[in-house]
């Protein structure tokens, strides 16, 4: 059983597309977040819900816009893709908005031609 | 300076080795501190904890510092199994308690 899972795992889309990437997980948890790993392997917080609400929203593009139908998925839609978005996107969960322990997914790998 | 800094290495050290890395912070106030382990193109893990008195799990030990804001990890008897990059996490309590990571330091164990 897979705790926290993405999909896909990988998207190869050209600049200018608008791409989404699902994430889901089943550990009951009340948190979940984007990160964004760049080429440098530097991990930094996008945006984190807690029970579908937004609590934090790190200065991204507004490109970048999170949804959270339930507090077990929370999808991440990006608009008009430019080259610099290219990177590895990894969805988080934790049991609480100040839980330690986050549980991650395996990524998915945008490239942006 | 930035939230949370580590020195990324390369470490190459042979099997057996003892090893340790360093994480420095820059937020006073914080209060909680982990290590998390990443494989190569693979999602990062909890490690452990780092408790203020100091903890070991096994063979590895973990130190927190906070005059000094830093936080190390060591590990003993090294195996080719631990080679992987390992993060430095620490939070920011008025961020909304939100969690850095270090750019991580990258540990290889040479046969």
């Amino acid at each position: 059983d897979t705790a926290v899972s993405q999909t896909p795992k990988y998207l190869v889309t050209q600049m200018g597309n608008d791409k989404s990437i699902k994430c889901e997980q089943n550990l009951g948890h009340d948190t979940m977040y984007w990160y964004k790993q760049d080429s440098k392997k530097f991990l930094k917080i996008m945006f984190s819900y807690n029970n579908k609400e937004l609590i934090i929203n790190e200065t991204v593009p507004n490109r970048f816009s999170p949804k959270s139908p339930d507090k077990a998925h929370l999808n991440l839609h990006i608009n008009s893709l430019e080259l610099g978005d290219s990177a590895v996107y990894f969805c988080a969960s934790s049991h609480r908005q100040d839980s330690y322990e986050q549980y991650f997914g395996p990524g998915t790998r945008l490239t942006v031609t | 300076r930035k939230e949370v800094e580590q020195d990324p290495g390369p470490f190459n050290v042979p099997e057996g080795a003892t090893v340790a890395f360093n994480c420095t912070y820059s937020n006073s106030a914080s209060q909680s501190f982990f290590w998390y382990r990443q494989d190569c193109r693979k999602e990062p893990k909890l490690l452990m904890s780092v408790y203020s008195s100091g903890n070991e799990d096994g063979r590895f030990t973990a130190q927190l510092n906070r005059a000094s804001q830093y936080i190390s990890l060591l590990i003993r008897d090294s195996k080719l199994s631990d080679s992987a990059t390992y993060l430095c996490v620490v939070n920011m309590p008025n961020t909304g308690n939100q969690f850095y990571f270090g750019t991580g330091t990258s540990l290889t164990v040479i046969p």
